[in-house]
C-alpha cells in the first residue's frame, strides 16, 4: 500500500459527460502529480501540483483540468468525454517540489467513456 | 517522438534464472533513471533508481546498470521468483526537475 488513495475505483460514463477523479496524497507529501495510461502505451505526464500551485503541465488536454486543494488533495476534472478518453489515471505523490524523483503511485482509477 | 523506449514487449524466465529488462533513450540531457513494477490492478510501485554519476546500483536481488555512451540501461533481478512476474517501466528525468517521462513497459513473467 503506497499511501496513495484514488476514488472513484471505476468510472463508466457516456460521450459528452464531465468526471471527477479524486486523490489523496501520502501524509506529508505536498506534490501530486497526474498520469494517463491509454492501452498499450507507457504513463503519460498530464501535471503537476505542488502544495496548491501548477508546477508543470504535460500533454493535458484543454478539456482536462485539475486543481490541488487546501488540504492537499487532488481533483482531475474530464470534461467533453471522448471514447478515447477511456483509460487508466494514476495519481502519484511525492515529498519533492520536482517531478524527476521517485514518485508514489495510486491503485487508479478505470475509465470507460461508452 | 518515443524518449524512453523499451523495445521487448514481453519476456518470459525460468525461475532461479537472471531475466533481464532493457530500456533506451533517446534525451541526453537524461540523468536520473528508474525503475517501476506494477502489477494487475495495482499502480507502478517504485523498484530502484540510478543517477547518471553511477553506471551500477544494486538493491537486494535487482541491479540497474546504465550505459551512458550508448544510452542504455537494464534491470537484472537474480535469482527470478514467480512474484516477479508483473510490468516493468522503466522512467527517465532531466536533471531531477523535468517530469518523469516513462516507457511502454515490460510484461515480465517467472515460470516456475
Amino acid at each position: 500500500d503506497s499511501g496513495v488513495t484514488q476514488t472513484p475505483k471505476h468510472l463508466i460514463t457516456a460521450t459528452g459527460q464531465r468526471v471527477t477523479l479524486r486523490c489523496s496524497p501520502r501524509s506529508g507529501d505536498l506534490s501530486v502529480y497526474w498520469y494517463q495510461q491509454s492501452l498499450d502505451q507507457g504513463l503519460q505526464f498530464l501535471i503537476h501540483y505542488y502544495n496548491g500551485e501548477e508546477r508543470a503541465k504535460g500533454n493535458i488536454l484543454e478539456r482536462f483540468s485539475a486543481q490541488q486543494f487546501p488540504d492537499l488533495h487532488s481533483e482531475l476534472n474530464l470534461s467533453s468525454l471522448e471514447l478515447g478518453d477511456s483509460a487508466l489515471y494514476f495519481c502519484a505523490s511525492s515529498p519533492r517540489t520536482s517531478g524527476g524523483y521517485e514518485q508514489y503511485f495510486g491503485p487508479g482509477t478505470r475509465l470507460t467513456v461508452t | 517522438d518515443q524518449q524512453v523506449k523499451q523495445n521487448s514487449p514481453s519476456l518470459s524466465v525460468q525461475e532461479g534464472r537472471i531475466s533481464i529488462l532493457n530500456c533506451d533513450y533517446t534525451n541526453s540531457m537524461f540523468d536520473y533513471f528508474l525503475w517501476y513494477k506494477k502489477y494487475p490492478a495495482e499502480g507502478p510501485t517504485f523498484l530502484i533508481s540510478i543517477s547518471s554519476i553511477k553506471d551500477k546500483n544494486e538493491d537486494g536481488r535487482f541491479t540497474v546498470f546504465l550505459n551512458k555512451s550508448a544510452k542504455h540501461l537494464s534491470l537484472h533481478i537474480v535469482p527470478s521468483q514467480p512474484g516477479d512476474s508483473a510490468v516493468y517501466f522503466c522512467a527517465a528525468s532531466a536533471l531531477g526537475n523535468t517530469p518523469l517521462v516513462f516507457g511502454k513497459g515490460t510484461r515480465l513473467s517467472v515460470i516456475a
